[in-house]
């Protein structure tokens, strides 16, 4: 069964410090997502990302966050200079079309130092 | 603004009992509602699903229903099983200018008790 697949599992970083978190969506996916999750809270939208460009973006995705489809099957959430609240996990999502459901990746547990 | 939550933050249920996880929702437009279980250290897994045209959906040993009059939706599990302690979300897919993001509420913890 396709999945949706994250690397790494777990980042640790500098404060201060870049980091990209990668995601594979589902082949036949067409809409992408950013989620995050801090710890013992709910799971928030960041972004979703269609035709290459961003479809819609929350607050909490500011000017420090940016998303990339470099090739075919990668896509991307850079963090250019990351903050202690940045800890979390972030989770990809992909789906065929919209009104349908999202299906996750395992979530990169990221850590700011 | 809109959101989705939870009416019980945990719930414990005996082995082979059935599970009853309720949710609230504010967004009437809203037009999909997902329940998916997260297991600690992993991401979202879809559960079932039901579009606000509907009632009621069933899966395996699982049924949603879905009360648009009183905004609520509720996720029942039958003869749960150990492997079905995990956190609960229920999730809304919100509609209007073309916003399809997931909502999330906070989640339910389900403890099986073997």
């Amino acid at each position: 069964e396709p999945e949706v697949t994250q690397t790494p599992s777990h980042q640790v970083t500098q404060m201060g410090q870049e980091v990209i978190l990668r995601c594979v969506p589902i082949s036949n996916h067409l809409y992408f997502y950013w989620y995050r999750q801090i710890l013992g809270q709910k799971v928030e939208f960041l972004v979703s990302f269609y035709n290459n460009e961003i479809s819609e973006k929350s607050e909490i995705f500011d000017d420090q966050f940016s998303v990339e489809r470099p090739d075919g099957s990668n896509f991307t959430l850079k963090i250019r200079s990351t903050k202690l609240e940045d800890s979390a996990m972030y989770f990809c999502a992909s789906t065929t079309i919209l009104l349908e459901t999202q299906y996750f990746g395992p979530g990169t547990r990221l850590l700011v130092l | 603004g809109e959101s989705v939550g939870l009416h019980l933050p945990t719930l414990s249920v005996q082995e082979g009992d059935n599970s009853i996880i309720n949710c609230a929702y504010s967004n009437s437009a809203s037009d999909y509602f997902i329940w998916y279980k997260q297991e600690s250290g992993k991401g979202p897994q879809f559960i079932i699903d039901i579009r606000s045209n509907m009632d009621k959906r069933q899966g395996q040993r699982v049924t949603v229903l879905l009360n648009k009059t009183v905004k609520h939706l509720s996720l029942q599990i039958a003869a749960t099983q150990p492997g079905d302690s995990a956190v609960y979300f229920c999730a809304e897919l919100g509609s209007g200018a073309g916003s399809y993001q997931l909502t999330f509420g906070k989640g339910t913890k389900l403890s099986v008790i073997p």
